[in-house]
């Protein structure tokens, strides 16, 4: 069964562009949540979507979007890059989301760099 | 604010010296605690979850528990290859978004 998989892998960007990353689920998983992983802070939590719809936001700017297609695959859009923004973005799949208590399988991530 | 706390941040153990990592969690209301362990330029691999206090899950030198405020990772007998970051997360009723603790740093020694 396939994992969940993350396009690119890497991305080098410069302040003030913007950036578009994929996720593909797990076939079968409805939920999809994306998180930033940075030294500094860790693992937070961006937003969740469920059956194309945004379920879930944590604390972040309104330059981070996503949307949810109805295949499941997820993209995320962050705008007017900031040299803050560089870190490791990760998605994760899951059957229930977060409601269900079910956990959440990760890709591998976009390692993103702005310069 | 929720708040998952790891310790220790790093740990250095010889290979087959058993030892535990800690979990502790601020807010009742728990619905899940999830435990990943990630390698270098990977995503977090899925463990463990434990719903109630009392609860285990054992996977190969691995074993979780969880009491009402902690969970703990114990590793047994550990080898090279279990050297990784291993992270916590929790969710609550009410506020179903993962937390993640900042993770314990293992490094096991030939």
């Amino acid at each position: 069964k396939a994992g969940v998989t993350q396009t690119p892998r890497y991305l080098i960007k410069t302040r003030g562009q913007q950036v578009t990353l994929s996720c593909s689920p797990i076939s079968g998983h409805r939920s999809v949540s994306w998180y930033q992983q940075t030294p500094g802070q860790g693992l937070q939590f961006l937003f969740e979507y469920f059956s194309e719809t945004q379920r879930n936001k944590g604390n972040f700017p309104g330059r981070f979007s996503g949307r949810q297609f109805s295949n499941s695959r997820s993209e995320m859009n962050v705008s007017t890059l900031e040299l803050g923004d560089s870190a490791l973005y990760l998605c994760a799949s899951s059957l229930t989301g977060t409601t269900g208590g079910q956990p959440q399988h990760f890709g591998d991530g976009t390692r993103l760099s702005i310069l | 604010e929720d708040q998952v706390t790891q310790s220790p941040e790093a740990l250095r153990l010889q290979e087959g010296e058993s030892s535990s990592l800690n979990c502790s969690y601020t807010v009742s209301g728990l619905r899940g605690l999830f435990w990943y362990r990630q390698d270098p330029g990977k995503g977090p691999e899925f463990l463990f979850t434990l719903y109630s206090a009392g609860e285990e899950k054992e996977k190969e030198r691995l074993k979780a528990t969880l009491t009402k405020k902690e969970s703990f990772l114990h590793i047994t007998a550990p080898k090279p290859e279990d050297s990784a970051t291993y992270l916590c997360a929790v969710q609550y009723f009410g506020n179903e978004k993962l937390t993640f603790g900042t993770g314990t740093r293992l490094t096991i020694i030939p």
